[in-house]
């Protein structure tokens, strides 16, 4: 079965870290590319970050520049996310998706069920 | 702000037809950079709905179809069924190759 599962939220203070992990399975993951999506409940998809299949390329968000890092362990088909620096505006469900990218880009056809980051005092 | 604009809510009856409009600008869309949909279904990840602008994945039923011309895509569903009551999203590419979303459009079916 085709599966991403987010693991690492949970409740952190104002400027404190947290590192996401989102386990792949079922596919061959060094193929793809992958992303990190955020939704606030009850709003919409946030775009945070992406790293191309070989790890060699990361993309982030203007919100996030500079506090988050995403990295790749294609040997334990495993996506990361260190978030350094939170703010409480950083509070949200966390999703891992990838993306097929062979010249064109495919959107994102496989989603993680999401794991929930809460910034707070 | 998103980038990329939806009109917050659409509705219609059973069976009826229905378009969500995404609106971007010439950073986006009209950079020919492919729009994608997305379904969200409630308490649920998003799933993809259609890719490449026009094209269905496996599994997804053809009352769903896209377009796009200019700086704008469209999602039209057709034969509209209670179980399509979800949040949309379409979703491009900036000249960064940054992703962009749009708002999210709620559906309604009455």
């Amino acid at each position: 079965e085709v599966q991403l599962v987010e693991s690492g939220g949970g409740l952190v203070q104002p400027g404190g870290s947290l590192r996401l992990s989102c386990a792949a399975s079922g596919f061959s993951f060094s193929r793809y590319w992958m992303h990190w999506v955020r939704q606030v409940p009850g709003k919409g998809l946030v775009w945070v970050s992406r790293i191309t299949s070989d790890g060699s390329t990361t993309t982030y968000a203007d919100s996030v520049k500079g506090r988050f890092t995403v990295s790749r362990d294609n040997a334990k088909n495993t996506l990361y996310l260190q978030m350094n620096s939170l703010r409480p505006e950083d509070t949200a469900v966390y999703y891992c998706a990838s993306e097929v990218v062979v010249g064109a880009h495919y959107g994102m056809d496989v989603w993680g069920q999401g794991t929930t980051v809460t910034v707070s005092s | 702000q998103s980038v990329l604009t939806q009109p917050p809510s659409v509705s219609g009856a059973p069976g009826q037809r229905v378009t969500i409009s995404c609106t971007g600008s010439s950073s986006n869309i009209g950079a020919d950079y492919d729009v994608h949909w997305y379904q969200q279904l409630p308490g649920t990840a998003p799933k993809l709905l259609i890719y490449g602008n026009i094209n269905r994945p496996s599994g997804v039923p053809d009352r769903f179809s896209g377009s796009k011309s200019g700086t704008s895509a469209s999602l039209a569903i057709t034969g509209l069924q209670a179980g399509d009551e979800a949040d949309y999203y379409c979703q491009s590419y900036d000249s960064s190759l940054s992703v962009v979303f749009g708002g999210g459009t709620k559906l309604t079916v009455l």
